[in-house]
């Protein structure tokens, strides 16, 4: 299994200001993934980050609002920029298991924009 | 239309009755199916998966895929308190990552003493 960090757990931002989410694994692993979590909605992939390239990034999520840096194989951030209360969300990392079929999850960082 | 439908709930049962739980999709070319339980505040968890058709039998829990009417399930038998969570369905289109997946909005599940 893999044990994933992130940090803040929470956060209330003000509109118009960005946020830097951090995820940490305690292993290496080639694909980290960032899920949006939506009230009331189910969870949606936002982009897949591997290190040493860009993050891929699924329809309806764009670099400039969702920058990710992925420094190396345990590291990764999602940046919320230019944030507006529609961005109000649970922010989840996630990485797949070795050889395994299954994704182990962090346990999210709940953002509030006001 | 979603590509994977499932009832939010919420779902609540008197404990030691079976738990029943479905979602659809859309997209045939799923292959792997899966079930995760999320309690409040915490980050998803895998129950189990299946692949392709047929069914799944882990303690108290079955998992059934019918790819024809693409429908998949999940019973807990003897529920208890502690399986009260938001359990979600959720789906892969292909073997080279178990990380992209495509997840229904969950069902809440309370399970009443």
């Amino acid at each position: 299994s893999a044990v994933i960090s992130q940090k803040p757990s929470r956060d209330i931002c003000q509109r118009g200001t960005s946020l830097t989410i951090q995820c940490q694994v305690d292993s290496q692993v080639t694909m980290m993934f960032w899920y949006r979590q939506q009230p009331g909605q189910s969870l949606t992939l936002i982009a897949t980050a591997n290190q040493g390239s860009e993050a891929t990034y699924e329809s309806g999520f764009v670099i400039d609002k969702f920058p990710i840096s992925r420094p190396n194989l345990t590291f990764s951030t999602l940046t919320v920029s230019n944030m507006s209360p529609e961005d109000s969300s649970i922010y989840l990392c996630s990485v797949e298991g070795k050889g395994r079929v299954e994704a182990f999850f962090g346990q999210g960082t709940r953002l509030t924009v006001v | 239309q979603k590509e994977v439908e499932q009832d939010p709930g919420p779902l609540s049962v008197p404990e030691g009755a079976i738990v029943s739980l479905n979602c659809t999709y859309s997209n045939s070319a799923f292959q792997y199916f899966m079930w995760y339980r999320q309690y409040s505040r915490k980050g998803p968890e895998l129950l189990m998966y299946t692949y392709s058709s047929g069914n799944k039998e882990d303690g108290r829990f079955t998992a059934q895929v019918d790819k024809s009417s693409k429908y998949i399930s999940l019973f807990i038998r003897d529920s208890q308190p502690s399986d009260s969570a938001t359990y979600l369905c959720a789906m892969s289109l292909n073997t080279d990552s178990w990380g992209k997946l495509q997840f229904g909005a969950g069902t809440q599940v309370v399970v009443t003493p």
